[in-house]
């Protein structure tokens, strides 16, 4: 069973702040890592994916990925009120990965005006 | 935004009635993928396809049929509507399944009363 935790918060963080958002994931073949936001009500818009060990910035984010720890965070930078969403982190595991996406349940950000 | 529609976006049905989901896609992409999302549980695959013709079951796909007869479409079936089919659900694409991101519909909500 591949399974893919997150804290479901609310994370609530400071306008101008660094938000930290954390995952961790069960299978140790994963080699695909992505990290969603959901607006509520909306579809799952894609932030992020990492694909090997270290990190990677674009913009305000930056996705990181231990997988020796197994573990994947996001860092956003300069927090803003529309940053206030919740955050899926998803998985793909190795041989292929037709068979789609694991995700955890998301954290819900606040970000505090 | 990836050229993804999904019909209807909202549907009230009876228990035990038929039910086909359509989604339509326009990115030429091989990998397509049925999820449902619920409180509590996140978002969890129903099926996939990898190809015309070509699919699987994913984590909760018991009451759910799929058939993808051509490229651009991926239609979802609940033979006889339960309450507990309840749900959002969202259709996906992936370019070359296994390493590249997924893309996501606007959501079918669907009521089963």
């Amino acid at each position: 069973q591949k399974e893919v935790e997150q804290n479901s918060g609310p994370l609530s963080v400071p306008e101008g702040a660094i938000a930290s958002l954390n995952c961790t994931y069960s299978d140790r073949g994963s080699q695909s890592f992505f990290w969603y936001r959901q607006y509520s009500g909306k579809s799952p818009e894609l932030i992020m994916s990492i694909y090997s060990n270290g990190d990677k910035e674009d913009g305000r984010f930056t996705a990181q990925l231990n997988k020796a720890s197994q573990y994947v965070s996001l860092l956003i930078r300069d927090s803003q009120p529309s940053d206030s969403a919740t955050y899926l982190c998803a998985v793909r595991s190795g041989g292929g990965g037709a068979d789609g996406l694991t995700f955890g349940k998301g954290t819900h950000l606040i970000i505090q005006p | 935004d990836a050229g993804i529609t999904q019909s209807p976006r909202h549907k009230v049905t009876e228990t035990g009635t038929p039910v086909t989901l359509r989604c339509h896609q326009t990115e030429n992409h091989r990998y397509m993928y049925w999820y449902r999302q619920d409180p509590g549980h996140g978002l969890r695959l129903i099926h996939y396809s990898y190809g015309v013709k070509d699919t699987d079951k994913g984590e909760v796909s018991d009451g759910y049929s799929v058939s993808r007869s051509k490229t651009e479409d991926f239609l979802l079936t609940l033979e006889s509507a339960t309450s507990s089919q309840t749900s959002v659900y969202f259709c996906a694409i992936s370019e070359r399944g296994g390493f590249t991101e997924a893309f996501f519909g606007q959501g079918t909500r669907l009521t089963v009363v």
